[in-house]
């Protein structure tokens, strides 16, 4: 089955420590991006990528950052600089043959800074 | 960037039509207009999109009004699962203009 896969589900973190959350879609999608989610809020888009070898920062893309060597594997670092790493983070996929096509959503891994 | 203004929240009672408004007034003839809905503690998933015209799929339908300042997502039936968050997304091509930017969306309740 074709889909995009996030991985851990729940992650812990210590303060200070660096932590790579994973993003894998066997979707043969260009684009890939990374949003954050806090409690009752909206996604906040971090980084994303249209294409392999390249990616562009969101809107809070500071404190974060990404790699795009695959088409398959858009993984995201977040740094000890990013102040209040806690939260829910969700990769999507999609195909860049336009804007009329569907976003496809990993399940999210929830990030806990103990 | 278009943007688009929902309701924080609405309720609906169980096997009743549910009419989910968006206003966006600034959006551009080339925008297209997406919904997406986030059930708790899960990834959004796609609803529906249109351009100009009403759309209708198996999940749901997309109004569309004529001067495109406005759509509604319509529920037909509305069922306990349909419980989730409902984001209203303008994208256009091109660049980060095609990238899906959200908002705090609509919280639907639906009561048995």
């Amino acid at each position: 089955d074709g889909g995009i896969t996030q991985s851990p589900k729940y992650l812990f973190r210590k303060e200070g420590q660096n932590v790579t959350l994973s993003c894998e879609q066997n979707l043969n999608h260009d684009a890939m991006y990374w949003y954050r989610q806090d409690p009752g809020q909206g996604l906040r888009l971090i980084y994303y990528s249209q294409i392999v070898n390249d990616f562009q920062k969101g809107d809070i893309a500071e404190g974060y950052s990404v790699s795009r060597e695959k088409k398959e594997s858009f993984p995201l670092t977040v740094t000890s600089a990013q102040k209040n790493p806690t939260a829910f983070y969700l990769c999507a996929s999609r195909t860049n043959q336009g804007v009329n096509t569907e976003a496809f959503f990993g399940q999210g891994t929830r990030l806990t800074v103990v | 960037d278009a943007k688009t203004t929902q309701p924080n929240s609405m309720e609906s009672n169980e096997e009743e039509p549910v009419h989910l408004p968006c206003n966006h007034s600034t959006i551009s003839g080339t925008d297209y207009i997406h919904w997406y809905r986030q059930l708790p503690s899960q990834g959004p998933e796609y609803v529906i999109h249109g351009l100009t015209s009403n759309v209708n799929n198996r999940m749901a339908s997309l109004a569309i009004a004529e001067d495109r300042k406005s759509s509604t997502l319509i529920l037909h039936r509305a069922t306990l699962r349909d419980a989730a968050v409902y984001y209203c997304i303008l994208t256009n091509y091109g660049g980060s203009q095609g990238n899906l930017i959200f908002g705090k969306g609509t919280k639907l309740s639906v009561k048995p």
